[in-house]
């Protein structure tokens, strides 16, 4: 599975636009790329993936560069109860049996007042 | 959304006995589940993966003998840490993969353990 690097802190203003970067430049061609979350002490919250186009849901968007070997995870209106810690995994887990989640260190989200 | 559940919660046994702790698919079937362990301030870092019906598979520096894994059905998985020591305190966390594509992984709230 290819390695992700994220930035290990961030801050985001309540309401505004938190964007979350991650570099995946080894990806090969059949690994999605994931993002999970986790409040403190919880378990980890699926958000999003994608393959290579960009994705957005009820939660967040997602933006995959046509190299694919970055990403940003977009929280359109964060909110207080976003603050977790943010990961970014590349996977080639969905449609192949063998895959798994390898996690990294994650970004800290703090959103703020 | 599919649900995956812990028990227990939190757990607080005494250094030299054993612990077990259980994870369950609740809607749907897991042929494959996973156990983390996460210290504080620290990622997941998988330990196993756990396969129903067959022997699991442990990652490098993991001790088999020590965590035992049973995965006997399509919905249940068992992680029993065996001669638990101090150090072994930890937050463990399960996910279950669904049994079809496209192998969506769930994960489940965790359990705490204190080992005193």
């Amino acid at each position: 599975d290819a390695k992700t690097t994220q930035p290990p802190s961030m801050d985001c203003a309540e309401g505004r636009a938190a964007n979350l970067p991650c570099n995946h430049s080894t990806i090969s061609g059949n690994e999605y790329v994931y993002w999970y979350r986790q409040i403190h002490s919880q378990g980890p919250q699926y958000i999003i993936h994608g393959l290579k186009n960009n994705e957005t849901n009820e939660m967040a968007s997602l933006i995959i560069t046509e190299d694919r070997k970055s990403s940003t995870l977009i929280l359109p209106h964060a909110t207080l109860r976003d603050t977790a810690v943010y990961y970014c995994i590349v996977s080639w887990l969905l449609y192949n049996q063998g895959g798994k989640l390898i996690f990294g260190q994650g970004t800290e989200l703090s959103v703020k007042p | 959304g599919a649900v995956v559940s812990q028990h227990p919660s939190r757990v607080i046994c005494k250094s030299g006995t054993s612990v077990k702790i259980e994870c369950r698919s609740l809607d749907f079937q897991a042929t494959t589940m996973f156990w983390y362990r996460q210290f504080p301030k620290q990622s997941l870092m998988l330990m196993a993966t756990s396969n129903e019906g067959s022997k699991a598979t442990y990652e490098q520096g993991v001790e088999k003998d020590k965590f035992l894994i049973n995965h006997a059905s399509l919905t249940l998985s068992t992680l029993t840490v065996t001669s638990a020591h101090p150090e072994d305190s930890s937050f463990y966390i399960c996910s279950a993969r669904d049994l079809g594509p496209p192998y969506e992984q769930y994960f489940g709230p965790g359990t705490r353990l204190t080992v005193t």
